[in-house]
């Protein structure tokens, strides 16, 4: 079964550092989406992707995020001057259909800043 | 922007006993609402969803009712099982703009089984 796939797993960095966390959303999808997840708390949405364009963008989700799609197979979130209030779960997901549908999440990428 | 509320964050039910989580949306043009399930330290899982032109779904044990007047929708799990332990998140989106809409989750609601 296809399944949205993140690297890495797990990622340490330094407060101020760059990240790039990396999805491969299922091949034949056309939305693209991130999400965080700060340990025991809900799940947030930052940003969703379409038609190699931002279709919408939370409050969350700042000037020191971006995303790209710089192939036709990556989904990239990246952040580029890390705050400690940024160690999160962050997961990518992918959807098929037009307008809402259903998501299919990765396992996420764990982001701790120290 | 929309706002979803999730009760109760906390659900314990004996084994074989029935379970009902709420939420309640704010944006009358939502209309879509899917529940997940999330498993300690994995990722979220879609259970069973519902658009607005539905009252009510059912699959096996899980269901779940809209109620459009009154904005809130309801997850209902029945004969309960030591693996519906989890953390059960609820969500809505609107489709409004004709694009990819992110999804506003609840806060989510342990629930607890006991043996």
């Amino acid at each position: 079964e296809p399944e949205v796939t993140q690297t890495p797993s797990h990622q340490v960095t330094q407060m101020g550092q760059e990240v790039i966390l990396r999805c491969v959303p299922i091949s034949n999808h056309l939305y693209f989406y991130w999400y965080r997840q700060i340990l025991g708390q809900k799940v947030e949405f930052l940003v969703s992707f379409y038609n190699n364009e931002i279709s919408e963008k939370s409050e969350i989700f700042d000037d020191q995020f971006s995303v790209e799609r710089p192939d036709g197979s990556n989904f990239t979130l990246k952040i580029r001057s890390t705050k400690l209030e940024d160690s999160a779960m962050y997961f990518c997901a992918s959807s098929g259909g037009s307008g809402a549908g259903e998501l299919f999440f990765g396992e996420g990428s764990r982001l701790t800043v120290l | 922007g929309e706002n979803v509320e999730q009760h109760p964050s906390t659900l314990s039910v004996q084994e074989g006993d029935s379970a009902v989580i709420k939420c309640t949306y704010s944006d009358s043009a939502s209309n879509y609402f899917p529940w997940y399930k999330q498993e300690l330290g994995k990722r979220p899982q879609l259970i069973i969803d519902i658009r607005s032109n539905v009252g009510e779904k059912k699959d096996q044990r899980i269901a779940v009712t809209l109620n459009k007047t009154a904005k809130h929708f309801s997850l209902h799990i029945t004969e309960t099982q030591p693996e519906d332990s989890a953390v059960y998140f609820c969500a809505a989106s609107d489709s409004r703009g004709g694009g990819a809409d992110g999804l506003t989750f609840g806060k989510g609601t342990h629930l607890i089984i006991q043996p």
